[in-house]
């Protein structure tokens, strides 16, 4: 039984499009975050959510928009994707912000040509 | 401001040998310390933790102690196999934020 999960797994996608990608956990947990990957494994934390409230909200474009209908569903959505866009975005979930280890989702790779 | 600084990669080893990745972190408080592994096309795992200075974390071999008065996580193991291939992070909590380091790519050959 998957613990969080993401939705696509690959995404490829023109510029100037509009995707999203969908989380869900079912840990029970408070908190939710998404995360970009960069081709170097570099880790920069985009957002978190606590049941359902904003959290955390890092220097991301307003391209980038996060939506939690209720606290197990953390949806990012992207508008107008540019080349620099691509990378792996990950999900993860913790019990309390800021207290509890994360759990990762499998991660989404998006590539925009 | 609060960080997590990682030995830079990639690391190369032969099966069995020991391995050792440093980690040191800055925080105002009393941050709880994290090794997080991420195997080739998968998200990250909990590899080990600790919460309190001096506490050890272990698991599947791998150990790393919170040492306070040199603010370090060092992540080791005694003889590395071909499927500790990863990217190892080290991470921390202080408040209400969760900071990676840069992760340290390991390749173990035969």
């Amino acid at each position: 039984d998957t613990a969080v999960s993401q939705t696509p797994k690959y995404l490829v996608t023109q510029m100037g499009n509009d995707k999203s990608i969908k989380c869900e956990q079912n840990l029970g947990h408070d908190t939710m975050y998404w995360y970009k990957q960069d081709s170097k494994k570099f880790l920069k934390i985009m957002f978190s959510y606590n049941n359902k409230e904003l959290i955390i909200n890092e220097t991301v474009p307003n391209r980038f928009s996060p939506k939690s209908p209720d606290k197990a569903h953390l949806n990012l959505h992207i508008n107008s994707l540019e080349l620099g866009d691509s990378a792996v975005y990950f999900c993860a979930s913790s019990r309390l912000a800021g207290r509890d280890e994360q759990f990762f989702g499998p991660g989404t790779r998006l590539t925009v040509l | 401001g609060d960080s997590v600084t990682q030995m830079e990669g990639p690391v190369t080893l032969s099966e069995e040998a020991f391995l050792t990745i440093n980690c040191t972190y800055t925080a105002t408080g009393y941050p709880s310390l994290f090794w997080y592994v991420q195997y080739p096309g998968e998200g990250l795992q909990l590899l080990l933790k600790a919460t309190k200075a001096d506490d050890k974390g272990s698991n599947k071999g791998f150990e790393a102690t919170y040492r306070k008065e040199t603010t370090s996580f060092h992540l080791e193991k005694g003889s590395v196999q071909v499927s500790d291939s990863a990217v190892y992070f080290c991470a921390q909590i202080t408040g209400n934020q969760f900071y990676f380091g840069t992760g340290t790519s390991l390749t173990v050959i035969p």
